[in-house]
């Protein structure tokens, strides 16, 4: 069957850097999508990998290796505002998006 | 402003009673979704349409049933609602399906089935 693996919960200090792990097994692989999701609202897009390496996008940045089915999404100079759920999600060899459950990430001042 | 919206924003149901949740989007996006989430477990996909007057099954289809008539709108119904059915509902739409595009979200649809 098909698998997204992700820590249920995380906890960082502001300021700080974190990184959220996400494992994946799927058939076929069509690249791999970070949301986040403030509680109570909807995923919002952070970023999508479909070639290895490290995609940086201001303090966020993703990574990704094929090869062993793995992401992971590196937070710099977190900010209280960074408290949410973080999902990982990977397109299939159909296309469809498999949703990992998600990572609670708790800032502490 | 554009984007997805969905209606109602919660609701409480009787179990039996049929529910029809609504979406909209106004980016013209060929593809739309419905998901519904549930604590602990990630996204499930309920329905999808790849374009307007085409819809397909998603992974957990049973008990819901979707239309897309036009470009805009995606509906998503529940004929005869179960207490299983409680959960958050999203929308969703993406500029094109089967690629590498990102999927935009409505706010939400929070459902309790009594």
């Amino acid at each position: 069957g098909q698998n997204i693996d992700q820590p249920t919960e995380m906890t960082a200090t502001e300021g700080a850097i974190v990184q959220i792990n996400c494992t994946y097994q799927t058939s076929g692989f069509n690249g791999l999508f970070w949301y986040q999701q403030h509680a109570g609202e909807a995923p919002t897009f952070l970023s999508y990998n479909v070639l290895d390496g490290l995609e940086e996008k201001g303090r966020f940045s993703s990574f990704l290796s094929r090869s062993k089915g793995y992401s992971y999404l590196l937070l710099k100079e977190l900010q209280m505002k960074d408290s949410a759920s973080y999902l990982c999600a990977v397109r299939d060899g159909n296309y469809q998006l498999i949703w990992g459950a998600g990572t609670k990430l708790i800032i502490k001042p | 402003i554009a984007g997805i919206t969905q209606a109602p924003t919660s609701q409480i149901l009787a179990a039996g009673r049929r529910m029809t949740l609504r979406c909209t989007q106004d980016m013209r996006h060929n593809a739309m979704y419905w998901y519904r989430q549930d604590l602990g477990l990630g996204l499930r996909l309920i329905h999808y349409s790849n374009t307007a007057g085409t819809t397909g099954k998603g992974e957990v289809p049973d008990g819901y049933s979707v239309s897309r008539a036009n470009t805009d709108d995606f509906p998503l119904t529940l004929a005869s609602a179960v207490p299983s059915q409680t959960s958050v509902y999203f929308c969703a739409s993406s500029e094109v399906a089967g690629v590498a595009d990102t999927q935009y979200f409505g706010p939400g649809t929070r459902l309790t089935v009594l």
